[in-house]
């Protein structure tokens, strides 16, 4: 079984400063792939970054990176120059291979960025 | 981007009545998805499918049936509602190209459900 774990139920962060968002995941699948979304008081899900569990460098996407230690089993997410529409529920995710292929979501962290 | 589109965007409805959420993609997606998700926590899954004609019930355990007769619709029906079905409901697709773990989901706007 896999399991994703987001410690932080709240953070708080000033407009402008950057912020990273923990997450530990725990799979005994050799190939993963991790997710981050980022949920709106609105409701949708939106996709933000993607990193394979092979990939040899940390993804990137415009002010979002992730920062991945496979030895840790850690995939935190990194906001920089946070901007007021950051405020939002913030998930990790991960999905496996075969009977653990189906996406798997943590808790979920609220993020609120302060002017 | 995947246009998908959930409706009703809210529901409030008395207990015991049959409802009928509704969910469309117009991108031609052969995975569709239902997640559950309570105020504040995490998303479960109740029900996919990877083609028309093809249903499977997720993770978390729910009385709602799914199905899948056309290829951009997957509407999710509750026979008998009760205040526990109370929750979001999330609808997601996504096309199955490219290798299995990085598969990205698209997800509609949720319909909010409240059975009094």
């Amino acid at each position: 079984a896999q399991k994703i774990t987001q410690t932080q139920p709240g953070m708080f962060v000033q407009e402008k400063e950057a912020v990273t968002l923990d997450c530990t995941y725990d799979t005994s699948d050799p190939s993963y792939g991790l997710f981050w979304y980022k949920q709106p008081s609105s409701g949708e899900m939106i996709f933000l970054i993607y990193q394979g569990s092979y990939d040899q460098q940390n993804a990137t996407e415009g002010r979002y990176s992730l920062n991945f230690q496979k030895a840790r089993k850690s995939a935190n997410l990194v906001i920089s120059a946070s901007q007021l529409g950051d405020s939002a529920m913030y998930f990790c995710a991960m999905r496996g291979l075969g009977s653990a292929r189906q996406l798997t979501f943590g808790s979920g962290t609220q993020l609120t960025v302060l002017p | 981007e995947a246009d998908i589109y959930q409706t009703p965007r809210y529901l409030v409805i008395g207990t015991g009545k049959k409802i009928t959420l509704e969910c469309s993609q117009t991108m031609g997606h052969d995975k569709m998805y239902w997640y559950q998700q309570d105020p504040g926590m995490e998303l479960h899954l109740i029900h996919y499918s990877y083609g028309v004609n093809s249903t499977e019930k997720g993770d978390l355990s729910s009385e709602s049936t799914v199905s899948r007769i056309r290829t951009e619709h997957f509407p999710l029906t509750l026979e008998s509602a009760r205040p526990s079905h109370t929750s979001q409901y999330l609808c997601a697709s996504s096309d199955t190209t490219g290798a299995a773990t990085n598969e990205k989901l698209f997800f509609g706007s949720g319909t909010q459900l409240s059975v009094l």
